[in-house]
């Protein structure tokens, strides 16, 4: 069975303490692994994509990186403004659909 | 927001009755998927379209139909509301998963409160 588990469920650093999320997964073949951002009231944001084991991607203060069983969120630095809850996601086996974990809730205070 | 726009935004409605949540784009993309969103479940699959009236069930189905008459809407209907069907309404477009960088776009969902 396709399974996002995302770690951990909350984590409050304060500015400019870095830190990682991390997204565990299992899926057959994995064909895409995908990071959101979601603020409240909003639909998620799409943030990365990431299609094979070393690949890494970044934007701004974050960075995803990619092994074969899990992927992580590394941000650097962080400002109040990225509080938000991270989702990670991966393509399912059918390539139809994406499934989920619960998010992660970043709260950054100055 | 990607040219997603869902409506109503909010709405209250009793056990029982029908309900219809609609899903407008402008982008022309193929595929239209519904997602819910509950405390401690995440983004659940509802349904998803891959083309004019071409439509297939995800892992939450039960209690809700779709329709897709036209590519840029996507309709979401609770034929009998229950209580279970209290969350956060989530349409999103593709222009399909399977090809590179070609991700889901969210529209900013509808809340549904059954009471």
């Amino acid at each position: 069975e396709d399974q996002v588990t995302q770690s951990p469920e909350a984590l409050r650093l304060q500015e400019g303490e870095s830190s990682s999320l991390n997204c565990s997964y299992t899926v057959s073949g994995l064909r895409g692994l995908f990071w959101y951002r979601q603020d409240p009231g909003k639909g998620p944001e799409f943030l990365f994509t990431l299609y094979s084991a070393g690949e890494e991607k970044e934007k701004e203060r974050l960075k995803a990186t990619l092994t074969k069983k899990e992927s992580f969120l590394h941000i650097t630095a962080p400002k109040p403004e990225d509080s938000a809850t991270y989702l990670c996601a991966v393509l399912n086996q059918a390539g139809t659909a994406l499934i989920f974990g619960k998010g992660t809730t970043l709260s950054v205070s100055s | 927001d990607a040219g997603i726009t869902q409506s109503p935004r909010h709405k209250v409605t009793e056990t029982g009755t029908p309900v219809t949540l609609r899903c407008h784009q402008t982008e022309n993309h193929r595929y239209m998927y519904w997602y819910r969103q509950d405390p401690g479940h995440g983004l659940r699959l509802i349904h998803y379209s891959y083309g004019v009236k071409d439509t297939d069930k995800g892992e939450v189905s039960d209690g809700y139909s779709v329709s897709r008459s036209k590519t840029e809407d996507f309709l979401l209907t609770l034929e009998s509301a229950t209580s279970s069907q209290t969350s956060v309404y989530f349409c999103a477009i593709s222009r399909g998963l399977s090809s590179y960088n070609s991700p889901l776009h969210f529209g900013n969902g509808t809340r549904l409160t059954v009471t």
